[in-house]
């Protein structure tokens, strides 16, 4: 079975460019959840979506939007990139949202703005 | 009185050793709590939870200790292997794939 897969592994971008990232969920999971990881740190809470919905936002600007589409796959945008948006992107994905229900990680997009 | 385990940002120990490895977490309401290992190149992996009506909780090769009272976990790898050797993350979990990560700690297992 595929694990949660994340489109592209690796890109460079201009400041002030946008970038749209990938992830697709472990097949039959439903909740996709997207995390900053600045190196050096833990991982930092975006975003959360379940059944096409957000259901939880972290502590960053309006330039991060995200959503889910009907076979649960989902988009991360990042406008009027900094260079401080530079870090290793992460999508977890999980069949629900109950609390103890395990998050499966992929391996990451890794952006570096320039 | 008991102490509370210092984090370090970095733990080398020798093959075969026991590692522990600790964490402070700041939200007292927090009621479930996970140890991820991150490898390089890797995204977070999950090694064990505990839920806050515990005081410890046990996996193989690893234990999870929990002492609420100070908002403290501790992660202990038995007979630590080179396998071992990687980023480990404490983290309180507010909902399936909403997860507030600690400082990590880098394990360097010597052979």
């Amino acid at each position: 079975d595929a694990g949660v897969t994340q489109s592209p592994t690796h890109l460079i971008k201009t400041r002030g460019q946008h970038v749209t990232l990938r992830c697709s969920p472990i097949s039959g999971h439903k909740s996709v959840s997207w995390y900053q990881q600045v190196l050096g740190q833990g991982p930092q809470f975006i975003f959360q979506y379940y059944e096409k919905e957000e259901r939880g936002r972290g502590n960053f600007p309006d330039r991060f939007s995200a959503r889910q589409f009907p076979n649960y796959s989902s988009e991360l945008n990042v406008n009027a990139l900094l260079l401080g948006d530079s870090a290793l992107y992460l999508c977890a994905s999980s069949l629900e949202v109950r609390l103890n229900t395990e998050a499966f990680f992929g391996q990451g997009t890794r952006l570096t703005v320039v | 009185g008991e102490s509370v385990g210092l984090h370090l940002p970095t733990l080398s120990v020798q093959e075969g050793d026991n590692s522990i490895i600790n964490c402070a977490y700041s939200n007292s309401a927090s009621d479930y709590f996970i140890w991820y290992k991150q490898e390089s190149g890797k995204g977070p992996q999950f090694i064990i939870d505990i839920r806050s009506n515990m005081d410890k909780r046990q996996g193989q090769r690893v234990t999870v200790l929990l002492n609420k009272t100070v908002k403290h976990l501790s992660l202990q790898i038995a007979a630590t292997q080179p396998g071992d050797s990687a980023v480990y993350f404490c983290a309180e979990m507010m909902g399936a794939g909403k997860s507030t990560f600690g400082d990590g700690t880098t394990l360097t297992v010597k052979p």
